[in-house]
């Protein structure tokens, strides 16, 4: 079946200009997450969805970032305001029920962001 | 907060050797994850253990998850140069509530052929 989709692949943005990055998890996947990917680094946790629960922000770098969800569906990632330290790749996983006992992440291709 | 080290963060071998990655956490976990990414690809879930003690095999691929629930292992036997990538593990605090699972910097083994 069709796996975690995120658009666009690529984007290259002016600093300061505003981003929105969108992810299509696996139909029926009720945890959906955003994460962040410096080159040659490890992931690192943005947001976090989990059915009609209010998200988990702790990761989310500065007030300029923001995600949402639209019930179990598709999710935005958007940017404002984006500064060189934002390129990166950012990574979407979904999975089926986000608990103990069901928990592996499919992820996404990833957006490539650069910022100029 | 809570943190989880992998060591060592570059491993090179030669097609044939054997490759082990490290993974601790200063607090003890649920469980906890094995991830492969291959250069320019995504994360792809290998594996997740749970039990103090436990060893996973899947072919020449062992995982082991520390008694105190602390440290896990993966070891690759007889690498091929289908094992290049980056190997992460994931590991998770406590249980209930949200699943976020913090992630280990990740170990990238270059296999030379």
């Amino acid at each position: 079946g069709a796996g975690v989709s995120q658009s666009p692949s690529n984007k290259v943005t002016e600093k300061g200009k505003d981003v929105e990055l969108r992810c299509d998890p696996i139909s029926g996947h009720t945890a959906l997450y955003w994460y962040r990917q410096r080159l040659g680094q490890g992931l690192e946790f943005l947001i976090y969805f989990q059915g009609n629960s209010a998200p988990d922000k702790s990761g989310l770098p500065s007030d300029r970032f923001s995600a949402e969800r639209t019930g179990e569906s598709v999710s935005t990632l958007t940017i404002q305001r984006t500064q060189q330290e934002d390129s990166a790749v950012y990574l979407c996983a979904s999975s089926p029920d986000g608990t103990d006992s069901y928990n592996e992440q499919f992820f996404g291709p990833g957006t490539r962001l650069t910022v100029l | 907060g809570q943190q989880v080290m992998q060591i060592p963060q570059y491993q090179h071998v030669q097609e044939g050797e054997d490759f082990t990655t490290y993974c601790n956490s200063s607090t003890t976990l649920s469980n906890i994850q094995w991830y492969k990414q291959r250069p320019g690809g995504h994360p792809v879930f290998l594996i997740q253990l749970v039990k103090s003690g436990e060893v996973k095999k899947q072919k020449r691929l062992t995982f082991q998850f520390g008694e105190a629930k602390k440290n896990s292992s993966l070891h690759i036997t007889a690498t091929q140069t289908t094992d290049v990538g980056t190997y992460f593990c994931a590991g998770r605090v406590g249980a209930g509530g949200s699943y976020i699972p913090t992630f280990g910097r990740g170990t990238s083994l270059i296999v030379h052929p």
